[in-house]
């Protein structure tokens, strides 16, 4: 099965906080996504990976940046943290073949 | 750009009845749909793909249409029971031909009454 693991399940900081959360999965996909999940809103795409090093912007990268230095590993940065990106983060680790994505249980993260 | 529309109502049925959820897209039809199960606080689980081919798809008490003519896809589940209440969510992809592939719907919330 595959696994796909975040590094918090709950996380709290402040406005204006560097915030890293990290994303890690086992079975070898290039392709690793970066959602963030709003009530009414559903999911929406932050930044995308398909290769090392290798990033692309998905639908609201405003504020976020992210890193992919070893395959098994994405992790998204909050620059300065903000109020309005407390959300629910999850991480996808996707097949080639069909896009099936894999999700990791989430990190609610709340910005006071 | 490729919309997905799910029942953006809750769903409540009785426990044995089967549930019947609906996803419509507009413009293009995509290669390949599939739906997921998302329980609260936690990330949405793959459930079933089914391509544009086919007609319909089967797992278990799990069943899911594809109709390119009328932009639908419906997703059943027969013998209903309380621990299949969830959000579920259908996802398409998107056509651009990119990385980017796939775009969800918001989901409907499932609620199977004992």
């Amino acid at each position: 099965d595959v696994k796909v693991t975040q590094s918090s399940r709950y996380l709290v900081k402040r406005t204006g906080e560097k915030v890293f959360l990290e994303c890690v999965q086992d079975m070898d996909h290039e392709n690793m996504f970066w959602y963030r999940q709003d009530p009414g809103l559903g999911l929406r795409l932050i930044y995308f990976s398909y290769d090392v090093k290798m990033k692309e912007k998905g639908d609201i990268p405003e504020g976020y940046s992210v890193s992919r230095e070893k395959k098994e590993r994405f992790s998204l940065i909050l620059e300065s943290a903000s109020t309005n990106q407390t959300s629910m983060y999850l991480c996808a680790s996707v097949t080639g073949i069909t896009d099936t994505q894999y999700f990791g249980p989430g990190t609610r993260l709340t910005v006071l | 750009s490729q919309k997905i529309e799910q029942n953006s109502e809750a769903l409540n049925i009785q426990e044995g009845k089967t549930a019947t959820l609906t996803c419509n897209y507009t413009n293009y039809s995509p290669a390949y749909l599939q739906w997921y199960r998302q329980d609260p606080g936690r990330g949405p689980v793959f459930l079933l793909l089914i391509r544009e081919n086919e007609k319909e798809k089967r797992k278990e008490r799990l069943k899911v249409t594809f109709d390119t003519t009328l932009k639908q896809s419906l997703f059943h589940i027969t013998a209903s029971q309380p621990a299949d209440s969830a959000t579920y969510l259908c996802a398409l992809d998107m056509g651009s031909g990119g990385y980017q592939k796939v775009t969800f719907g918001i989901g409907t919330k499932l609620q199977v009454i004992p």
